[in-house]
């Protein structure tokens, strides 16, 4: 049982160019989730999806778009990267609502020069 | 906005005691609170939930606490071992999404 996968895991980026981060989860989740953390800032949901056909801000959604493409994948697309968004990036999935653990996959470790 | 404080300091701690780790949040009630352990290099894995009506949640080695006049959450890990060695991750819940702590660094020496 794979979970959540998250590819590729390493990437560097040149500022200004684009990218998506792939996520999928074979788990028959609802709601699926991008997070980047930062030492020191823990955390920080960037968008997220509660259903197939519905997507979301969170708290960091600048700079970033989003797709759910199925029931199954939910990428995180770049479109002109900046230092800023160097961060490991993480996806999760959940059942639904309030009492279901978030699984999360291993990231994606981006580094933009 | 909403804050959530957890130690950034590390907690070192010897074999076969407690540890106790603390997670403050302002700005807002969560009825609901989990924890999650995150190793180096990997995602975080979910422990326990805790709701606003329990003051306490146990697992194993594991209990959770939960004071929403204080608005604190305790997590101790009892008879520690080296392999508890990680960061943990308090999450409460809110408006239907999950709000993390940056955590904290737990070390358990043998």
């Amino acid at each position: 049982n794979a979970g959540v996968t998250q590819t590729p895991k390493f990437q560097v980026l040149k500022t200004g160019q684009s990218m998506t981060l792939q996520c999928a989860q074979d788990m028959n989740h609802n709601s699926m989730y991008w997070y980047r953390q930062d030492p020191g800032m823990g955390l920080r949901l960037i968008y997220y999806s509660a259903s197939e056909g519905t997507t979301d801000k969170g708290e960091v959604p600048n700079g970033y778009n989003v797709s759910r493409l199925n029931k199954r994948e939910f990428s995180l697309r770049l479109e002109s990267a900046a230092p800023s968004q160097t961060s490991v990036y993480f996806c999760a999935s959940n059942s639904e609502g309030f009492n279901s653990p978030l699984h999360f996959g291993n990231g994606t470790r981006l580094t933009v020069t | 906005s909403q804050k959530i404080e957890q130690n950034s300091e590390a907690l070192n701690i010897q074999e076969g005691k407690t540890a106790t780790l603390t997670c403050n949040y302002t700005n807002y009630s969560p009825a609901y609170l989990q924890w999650y352990r995150q190793d180096p290099g990997r995602g975080p894995v979910f422990l326990l939930l805790i709701r606003e009506n329990e003051k306490e949640k146990r697992k194993e080695r594991l209990k959770v606490t939960f004071d929403t006049t204080l608005k604190q959450s305790l997590f101790h890990i009892t008879a520690s071992q080296p392999a508890d060695s990680a960061t943990y991750l308090c999450a409460p819940y809110n408006f239907n999404k999950f709000y993390f702590g940056s955590g904290t660094k737990l070390n358990v020496k043998p």
